[in-house]
């Protein structure tokens, strides 16, 4: 079955510092591949997608991200996180499933920043 | 250009009242969603919409029915509320690319 995993719930960083985020994928296809984030209180904005081509792409807010097949993983960075960057993020595959493009989220990962 | 909008923004009913959730979308897209967020979950699909006319079940859809009367609106209704039915529901459209767009949430709370 199609599945997301984001192994880390809550994770602190200082500001200033460098990012990473994971995300692992269970498909047998290449997906469509997504990076969503939620300040509280609020919906899920799109940082950014992977669809083909390059496997680094560029979102809004200074993010990227690298989609490695070989490892199934769709990683999101930044270089210098800011504090206005604590949020939930989520990672999610779009793949055709039953006649329909669906999403499949990942249970999220919550982001702390410390001044 | 509004995107996505939800109303209510916030509700509380007791079990066993019913009650519709709205969503309006001003982007013309045919695919509309309806999601529940609970806390370690992410998100879950309810039922979705590939067009006017035209509803399914996505992964959780007992308890809730939905109509999609017009394009641009996507209605979920509760008949029965359950406590098990608190959560935050969140509607989406969907764009040409295959990405989603989200509306702010509705916060539902059944006593």
């Amino acid at each position: 079955a199609q599945s997301v995993t984001q192994p880390d719930i809550h994770i602190t960083v200082s500001e200033g510092a460098s990012l990473e985020l994971r995300c692992n994928y269970s498909y047998g296809a290449t997906p469509y591949l997504f990076w969503y984030v939620q300040s509280p209180g609020q919906g899920l904005q799109l940082l950014l997608k992977y669809f083909s081509g390059d496997t680094l792409v560029q979102g809004i807010k200074g993010f990227e991200a690298e989609f490695k097949r070989s490892q199934s993983s769709f990683n999101l960075r930044k270089p210098s996180v800011h504090w206005s960057d604590a949020a939930e993020y989520f990672c999610a595959v779009g793949l055709l499933s039953g006649g329909y493009n669906k999403l499949i989220f990942g249970a999220g990962t919550r982001l702390a920043v410390h001044p | 250009n509004a995107g996505v909008t939800q109303t209510p923004k916030f509700r509380v009913l007791k079990t066993g009242q019913s009650m519709t959730l709205l969503c309006a979308q001003d982007m013309n897209h045919e695919y509309m969603y309806w999601y529940r967020q609970d806390p370690g979950m992410g998100l879950r699909l309810i039922h979705y919409s590939v067009g006017e006319g035209t509803t399914a079940k996505g992964e959780v859809p007992d308890g809730y029915n939905v109509s999609r009367l017009k394009k641009q609106n996507f209605l979920l209704g509760l008949e029965s509320a359950a406590p098990s039915q608190t959560s935050v529901y969140f509607c989406a459209s969907r764009g040409l690319a295959y990405e989603q767009y989200f509306g702010p949430g509705t916060r539902l709370t059944v006593t």
